[in-house]
């Protein structure tokens, strides 16, 4: 098992452009999560799915869009990117609502 | 909305003594606890959990308690060991929502 995959693993953007963070999983979980993580903030939990087809806002998901068209996948897509995205994005997954989240390598963006 | 405050933001101890960090949740419908432990430049792991009928656990030098009514959880780690060092981030989730909210974590240094 790879586990949950994300790419890319580090990206520049110009302030405005978007892009799309990939994330999959090959563990057949049903609850994938997005996170950002700034210096001393924690992780901040964007978006969440408890299966494919349903998605659910976090604590911050302005600015940024889900999709779950499929079990493995959960790409986040940020539009109009603004410095204040700048961070270490990281995809985690679950078998279960209260079990092991197991973490993407994480990505780092920066925008300029 | 939901929320977990995690004190103290760094920690430092020397190598042999205890170390604690304290959570408190918000969302009384929050019924279950993990530990995340991340080593700088890796992503988070899971190193211990707690769930709302469980007042206290332990595995190895690591032991975790919840209060329920006060609505606070804390982690224990005894005898610390350079390679305790990393940050630690308490968490608290609902399996009505399998949403997973962090604490902003706490940095944990062990000193030779």
């Amino acid at each position: 098992n790879a586990g949950v995959t994300q790419t890319p693993k580090f990206r520049i953007l110009k302030i405005g452009q978007s892009m799309t963070l990939q994330c999959t999983q090959d563990m057949n979980h049903n609850y994938m999560y997005w996170y950002r993580q700034d210096p001393g903030m924690g992780l901040k939990l964007i978006y969440y799915s408890v299966g494919a087809g349903i998605t659910d806002k976090g604590e911050v998901p302005n600015g940024y869009n889900v999709s779950r068209s499929t079990t493995e996948d959960f790409p986040l897509r940020l539009e109009l990117a603004a410095p204040s995205q700048t961070s270490v994005y990281f995809c985690a997954s679950s078998f279960t609502n209260t079990g092991e989240l197991f973490f993407g390598e994480g990505s780092r963006l920066t925008v300029l | 909305g939901e929320n977990v405050e995690q004190h103290p933001s760094t920690l430092s101890v020397q190598e042999g003594d205890s170390a604690v960090i304290k959570c408190t949740y918000s969302d009384s419908a929050s019924n279950y606890f993990p530990w995340y432990k991340q080593e700088l430049g890796k992503r988070p792991q899971l190193i211990i959990d707690i769930r709302s009928n469980v007042g206290e656990k332990k595995d190895q030098r690591i032991a975790v308690t919840l209060n329920k009514t006060a609505k606070h959880f804390s982690l224990h780690i005894t005898e610390t060991q350079p390679e305790d060092s990393a940050v630690y981030f308490c968490a608290s989730g609902s399996g009505n929502t399998g949403k997973l909210i962090f604490g902003q974590g706490t940095t944990l240094q062990v000193k030779p």
